[in-house]
Parts: structure tokens; sequence; C-alpha cells
């Protein structure tokens, strides 16, 4: 059974402390992986996907990486808009086009 | 605007009674999804459809039916067999094919609560 499992469950930062949630997950094999934003009663905004270890994608203040058997979201000098919930799910292959998710990060940046 | 549209935003449902959740999408999409999403326990799947007059169980189907009777639409009935249906209803869609590339695009969610 695919496994996603994310950590921390909540982190609470303040301006400009870079800091990354980390993302573990147990496939039979990976054919995504999938990192999402989310806003208190709106649903989840797409941010980056990886596909094969070793590989990074960054979007402003964030930067994905990927190894075979985590993936971590970077953080960089954070501002209170970053606010969120940080989700992370993979697609296995034979799994069709099924996301699996962790229960994701909630991130606090404060003033 | 290109995009999907859930409705309704927020719907409250009588014990016993069946309610129908709209997703709605203009991006040509082949595969849709529904997810629900309860505090602490991330998003789980309730249904998926690849292609028009076909879908799928997910990982809690139960006391749940789909259609797809057309390319763009995805009702989700949540029956009075669902015994916990108090949640954020969440609908997706996809391209098909190779999934380079592809990327998976949320509705904005529907909460649906029992009274």
């Amino acid at each position: 059974e695919d496994q996603v499992t994310q950590s921390p469950e909540a982190l609470r930062l303040q301006e400009g402390e870079s800091s990354s949630l980390n993302c573990s997950y147990t496939v039979s094999g990976l054919r995504g992986l999938f990192w999402y934003r989310q806003d208190p009663g709106k649903g989840p905004e797409f941010l980056f996907t990886l596909y094969s270890a070793g590989e990074e994608k960054e979007k402003e203040r964030l930067k994905a990486t990927l190894t075979k058997k985590e993936s971590f979201l970077h953080i960089t000098a954070p501002k209170p808009e970053d606010s969120a919930t940080y989700l992370c799910a993979v697609i296995a292959t034979g799994g069709g086009n099924k996301l699996t998710f962790g229960t994701g990060t909630q991130l606090k940046v404060e003033l | 605007d290109g995009g999907i549209t859930q409705s309704p935003k927020y719907l409250f449902r009588k014990e016993g009674q069946n309610v129908t959740l709209s997703c709605e999408q203009n991006l040509n999409h082949d595969a849709m999804y529904w997810y629900r999403q309860d505090p602490g326990q991330g998003l789980r799947l309730i249904y998926y459809s690849q292609i028009v007059n076909d879908f799928q169980k997910g990982d809690i189907a139960e006391g749940y039916s789909v259609s797809r009777e057309k390319k763009e639409s995805f009702p989700l009935t949540v029956t009075s067999a669902q015994k916990n249906p108090t949640a954020f209803y969440l609908c997706a869609s996809t391209t098909q094919g190779s999934f380079s590339g592809n990327t998976i695009y949320f509705g904005e969610g529907s909460w649906l609560t029992v009274v």
C-alpha cells in the first residue's frame, strides 16, 4: 500500500527564518511526487511535480527536492503570506492517476 | 475563466437524505476525481473516472455514488448510507496519457454538514 508521511505536523517560523518540510513516501514505484499549498477553506493549489531522484524545482521562496525515499520543501526567508498547509502527494506506477496524500504540514509565519 | 467549479460551496443534509455535489470543468480534462478531507487525515480518494461512462472506486467509496455522462461533469451523490458525511469535499481533474508534465487541478471545495 502506498504511504505518504509528512513532518512536522505544524511549524511556526519567524519572518525570514528559513526551514524545510519533509515528505517521506513508500510506493512500489514512483511516477510523480506533488507539492500543493492549501489555504483554509480552499482547494489545494499546485506548486511542483518531481519525477526522479535528484530533481529540484524552485518557485519564488520555495524549492522542492526529491530522493528515492523522501522529498523536502525548502522555504527560504519566508513571509507571513507563505502561511498555509503544505500537502505532499504521490502517484505510483500501476496506480492509474490516483494521488495518495500525506496529512500535510501547517505552516505559520509570524512577523 | 478556465477551471473547476464546485457547487454548492456549503450544503446541509438531514439524516436519511441523499445530496449531490456538482463538479464541472472546462479544461478538457479526461480524468476527474473526488476526494474527501477531514481534519488530521489528509485527502482520501472516493471515486475517480478516467473516461466518460467509466469510473472506479477509490479508498472510501462506501456510501457514495458518481456518474460520468459528460466529459466536463462528475457529480458526487452522498447517500444516506454514508454514516459520517460531514466533511470538505474536493473535486479534481487532469489530462490522461503520459504523466510527464501533467498537473492535477483542484476545485475550491464543498462543505457538507449533517444537521
